[in-house]
């Protein structure tokens, strides 16, 4: 079975500045998906960003870029130009690419991000 | 639909009392999933439907818990005789059939006094 570990549960950015969530998972598969949700205090969940395992590249949207490090099973979402807005609890997630029973996402725990002005 | 949809968007029930908890995922999408999230942690999937198969109900706590999706859109998770431990967000999610982007519904607040 698969596991996401996110091992930092809060963390603090200043408002303009840098800061990068980690996530570290475990599988047995070679192809997969992994993902970055955001849920602000609406509880929304809103997706940031997504990577498939077989591209190299690392996904980047706006602001929000990953570290895809496949081989130490390692994906870290970085948020450039911090605003208060960014202000959530993040979920690192990984799919199976296939259909049927493995299909589901499985989520880590979480981790609060707060953006000081 | 345009999203999502979940009803009710808050639920208070005493212990020992049934719940239905309704979701209507966007039109079209084959694939809708169940979790359940507890406050400061990350959902917990509990089982999913392709159309009007359920494909994996591993997630189910017990047999308290079930879910449904008989015409393969509409779907109703029903707690029986509900515990406080139960109480928790209950979110919906659907997609494509064999889609890796999931969409979530706001979900549904339950509380059990």
């Amino acid at each position: 079975a698969q596991t996401v570990t996110q091992s930092q549960p809060e963390m603090s950015v200043q408002e303009a500045e840098t800061v990068t969530l980690s996530c570290t998972y475990d599988t047995s598969e070679s192809d997969y998906y992994l993902f970055w949700y955001k849920q602000p205090p609406s509880r929304q969940m809103i997706l940031v960003i997504r990577q498939e395992a077989y591209k190299q590249q690392n996904a980047t949207e706006n602001r929000f870029s990953v570290n895809f490090q496949k081989a130490a099973k390692s994906f870290s979402l970085k948020i450039s130009d911090s605003q208060l807005g960014d202000a959530a609890m993040y979920f690192c997630a990984y799919r199976s690419p296939y259909t049927g029973a493995n299909s589901k996402l499985t989520f880590g725990k979480g981790i609060t991000l707060s953006v000081r002005p | 639909g345009a999203g999502v949809s979940q009803s009710p968007r808050y639920k208070v029930t005493k212990r020992g009392q049934d719940v239905a908890l309704r979701c209507d995922p966007i039109s079209g999408h084959v694939s809708l999933y169940w979790y359940r999230q507890a406050l400061g942690q990350g959902p917990e999937f509990l089982t999913y439907f392709n159309y009007e198969a359920q494909q994996d109900k591993s997630g189910l706590p017990n047999d308290r818990f079930s879910a449904e999706r008989p015409e393969g859109s509409i779907s109703t998770l029903t707690i029986q005789r509900t515990e406080q431990r139960d109480s928790a967000m209950y979110r919906c999610a659907s997609s494509l059939m064999g889609g890796e982007k999931l969409f979530f519904g706001s979900g549904t607040q339950l509380s059990v006094l």
